[in-house]
């Protein structure tokens, strides 16, 4: 089954600093993968999408992503985080019904 | 605007009774889904419909009921039966089923059961 883990239950940078969160799936075709990011009682709002061709993925707020089919990665980057980046980041992969979601990586940005 | 809206925005429930979740959508999506969350655990899957008058259960379905008469509207009735139900729920909704397409987001209705 289409699944996707990541690593990390915490990180914590300080503004300016870059970032990256990880994204492992577990699937034997290429992926759909989503880095969708959530607010303190907010609903999710999507920040990026990988489906095919580039593997490197620009999305919104300054964030990118790259797939790594040899690592099965999808990782999240910013080179330069901000404040309001402070959130709950979530990796999911698409599966015939819908998306399947990682835990969640809650990101803490210090001043 | 073009957006999902859930409401209410909290919700407080005593035991034994049911209560439903409001979900509306003006994005002309075809598909709906209901998500749960709860603290570490990510979203899981509770129901989704792929069309009008369709619906078929997710992961974690026990509990939960749902109905698909408008194609903008995906209420979530949380049961007496469900043995858990405090918890954010999220509906979402995209153009297309599973997957492959994006999907969009409503703000949540966190419930509370007393």
């Amino acid at each position: 089954a289409q699944s996707v883990t990541q690593p990390d239950i915490h990180i914590t940078v300080s503004e300016g600093a870059s970032l990256e969160l990880r994204c492992n799936y577990s699937y034997g075709a290429t992926p759909y993968l989503f880095w969708y990011v959530q607010s303190p009682g907010q609903g999710l709002q999507l920040l990026l999408k990988y489906f095919s061709g580039d593997t490197l993925v620009q999305g919104i707020k300054g964030f990118e992503a790259e797939f790594k089919r040899s690592q099965s990665s999808f990782n999240l980057r910013k080179p330069s985080v901000h404040w309001s980046d402070a959130a709950e980041y979530f990796c999911a992969v698409g599966t015939p019904k819908a998306l399947n979601f990682g835990k969640g990586t809650s990101l803490l940005v210090t001043p | 605007d073009g957006g999902i809206t859930q409401s209410p925005k909290y919700l407080f429930r005593k035991e034994g009774q049911n209560v439903t979740l409001s979900c509306e959508q003006n994005l002309n999506h075809d598909a709906m889904y209901w998500y749960r969350q709860d603290p570490g655990q990510g979203l899981r899957l509770i129901y989704y419909s792929q069309i009008v008058n369709d619906f078929q259960k997710g992961d974690i379905a026990e509990g939960y009921s749902v109905s698909r008469e408008k194609k903008e509207s995906f209420p979530l009735t949380v049961t007496s039966a469900q043995k858990n139900p405090t918890a954010f729920y999220l509906c979402a909704s995209s153009p297309g089923t599973g997957g492959v397409r994006s999907q969009y987001f409503g703000p949540g209705t966190r419930l509370t059961v007393l």
